[in-house]
């Protein structure tokens, strides 16, 4: 168990529609990661948040938007789905940079 | 930018020895790690190289070579559970960004 949670393990939703991922770091890290896998892909970064402050991002698409809470939680919303929109979504965290980041166990999207 | 390059696949037999390389190029250089993936499940931390050398940790080593952008993760004695794809990611410039490869698809074989 690498300490970071994400909920829901498994979405099917319809094209068009909006979800929205949870992600709760390990204790004590300020770091979130979110990153996209799709099908025999690697990993694709999408975005960073430090301490509540978005810090980098990646190949983020703009339907797609995330955001770190006071608690340290993070959010990954993604709207006006698509079907090449499914994959396994993945948030990692980590303390301060430079470090390892730990993942959670993923969230599988289908898009319907 | 960064571009980080692995081999696609490699095939080992059981009980024997294989290197995966991995070469980088990128805007700044904190770090360079290597992660174990098995199909649909999370990356799980292997290994963590900043300085040039070998690190050496139980039956995983990894070498970093900063100066060629370069390293390696050898695995010694390998064993059918370490069938799974092998991640080399490098942290960029300010430590925001840790970015992957597109990993080694490891088959071990009897």
């Amino acid at each position: 168990d690498s300490g970071v949670t994400q909920t829901p393990k498994h979405l099917i939703t319809a094209t068009g529609q909006r979800v929205t991922l949870r992600c709760s770091p390990r204790s004590g890290d300020l770091s979130v990661y979110w990153y996209q896998q799709s099908l025999d892909q690697g990993l694709q970064f999408l975005i960073q948040y430090y301490n509540g402050e978005e810090r980098a991002k990646g190949n983020i698409l703009e339907r797609f938007s995330a955001q770190q809470f006071p608690d340290l939680h993070s959010e990954l919303n993604l709207s006006s789905l698509e079907l090449g929109d499914s994959a396994l979504y993945f948030c990692a965290s980590s303390g301060t940079g430079g470090t390892e980041a730990f993942f959670g166990q993923g969230t599988r999207l289908t898009v319907v | 930018g960064q571009n980080i390059d692995q081999p696609t696949e490699m095939t080992a037999t059981e009980g024997a020895i294989v290197q995966i390389n991995c070469t980088y190029q990128t805007s700044g250089f904190n770090g360079l790690f290597w992660y174990q993936q098995h199909a649909g499940e999370a990356p799980t931390f292997l290994s963590y190289n900043v300085l040039d050398g070998l690190e050496e940790k139980g039956r995983f080593s990894s070498f970093l070579s900063r100066s060629k952008g370069y390293s390696y993760l050898l695995l010694k004695e390998l064993q059918m559970k370490d069938s799974a794809s092998y991640l080399c990611a490098v942290w960029g410039a300010g430590s925001y960004q840790l970015t992957f490869g597109k990993g080694t698809k490891l088959s071990v074989i009897p």
